[in-house]
Order: C-alpha cells, then sequence, then structure tokens
C-alpha cells in the first residue's frame, strides 16, 4: 500500500530559526512527489515537484530534496508569513494521472 | 492568479438538502478533475476522479449515489452531495492538472467549507 508519513506534526520555531519538515514514503514506484503549502481554510498551493533522487529545488526561504525513501523540506531563516500547513504528496508509478496520496501535513508556526 | 477556481468557498444547508459545489479551470481545459475532501487538522482523502464526458471513478468507500459528479465541459465539473447530513460536514475540494503535461502539479480550488445542520 502507498503511505506517505510527513514529521513532525507540529512544529514552532523563532522568526530565524531555521529547521527540517520530513516527508517519508513508501510507494510502488515514483512518478513524483510534490510539497504544497495550505493556508487556513484555503486549498493547497504548489511548491515543488521533485522526481528522482538527489534532486533539489529551490524557492525564496524552502529548499526541498529527495532521496529514495525520503524528502526533506529545508526553511532557512523563516519569517512569520511562511506559518502554514505543509503536505507532502506522492504520485504512485502505476496510478492514473496525477492520483496523488497526501501524507497528513505539519503545521508550521513561525513566532516574531 | 489562480488557475482552478471554486464556488461556493461555504455553504450551509439543512440536513436532507442537495448542495452543489462548481469546480473550474481557468487558463487550460481538464480532461480529469479530482475531488478530495478533508477534515479539521487531517490530510487530504481523494474522493473520486470527475472524468470529462464518462463516467467518475470513485475511491473505494465513497458512496457515488450520494456524492454525484458530472463533468460536462473541459473546463466545468460539478460535486454534488445529495441529502446531505452532518457527518457530510467538511472542506471538498477540487483539483486539476494540465493535460498532456507528464506528471504537471496538481492546481488546486481553494475549497467549500459545507455545513449541514
Amino acid at each position: 500500500e502507498d503511505q506517505v508519513t510527513q514529521s513532525p506534526e507540529a512544529l514552532r520555531l523563532q522568526e530565524g530559526e531555521s529547521s527540517s519538515l520530513n516527508c517519508s514514503y513508501t510507494v510502488s514506484g515514483l512518478r513524483g512527489l510534490f510539497w504544497y503549502r495550505q493556508d487556513p481554510g484555503k486549498g493547497p498551493e504548489f511548491l515543488f515537484t521533485l522526481y528522482s533522487a538527489g534532486e533539489e529545488k529551490e524557492k525564496e526561504r524552502l529548499k526541498a530534496t529527495l532521496t529514495k525513501k525520503e524528502s526533506f523540506l529545508h526553511i532557512t531563516a523563516p519569517k512569520p508569513e511562511d506559518s502554514a500547513t505543509y503536505l507532502c504528496a506522492v504520485h504512485p508509478g502505476f496510478q492514473g494521472a496525477q492520483k496523488l496520496v497526501f501524507g497528513q501535513g505539519t503545521r508550521l508556526t513561525i513566532n516574531p | 492568479g489562480a488557475v482552478v477556481s471554486q464556488h461556493p468557498s461555504w455553504v450551509i444547508c439543512k440536513s436532507g438538502t442537495s448542495v452543489k459545489i462548481e469546480c473550474r479551470s481557468l487558463d487550460f481545459q481538464a480532461t480529469t478533475m479530482f475531488w478530495y475532501r478533508q477534515f479539521p487538522k487531517q490530510s487530504l482523502m481523494l474522493m473520486a476522479t470527475s472524468n470529462e464526458g464518462s463516467k467518475a471513478t470513485y475511491e473505494q468507500g465513497v458512496e457515488k449515489d450520494k456524492f454525484l459528479i458530472n463533468h460536462a465541459s473541459l473546463t466545468l465539473s460539478t460535486l454534488t452531495v445529495t441529502s446531505a447530513h452532518p457527518e457530510d460536514s467538511s472542506f471538498y475540494i477540487c483539483s486539476a492538472g494540465h493535460p498532456g503535461v507528464p506528471n504537471s502539479p496538481l492546481h488546486f480550488g481553494n475549497g467549500t467549507r459545507l455545513t449541514v445542520t
């Protein structure tokens, strides 16, 4: 069974305190791993797609990395506006178009 | 800007009534759209895959007679919650990806908060 597990469930940081969020996955062939940001009461907003182990993507204070078993979302010198729930999702190799399996998310709070 | 639009953003209805939620792709044609459901502090659970011009494909455990999906055009999918009950109260989110682009990311609507009283 395809599974995605994110840790920690919740994380509180001070502004400027860097950290990493983890996404562990077991899938029957990986066609892509996606990171999304979700604000309360909103739909997920796309951040990154990673396709193969060793790949890295960056956007402002965020950097996503991928290994064969997990992905990390590194947050460098975060600001309060980075507070959100970060969702990881995988596109299993044998699923049809874009049927994603989501993790439960990490609720990130950045205190000023 | 938003590439997937969802309407309404919130709705309150009485038990036993039906509610329709619309999902539109704004700048591309989507032959496939996806409907998710999200409970508070939980992740997104795929309910069904909406296929333009054909029947929707439902995930295991999702009642197709309760959650009616229609995908009559390449830019519009609708989800109708029939005979709604309080346990149907949830956050419903639709998504779509650019067709013909392998592994293109799904873009999500802003969700519909359904409250059944």
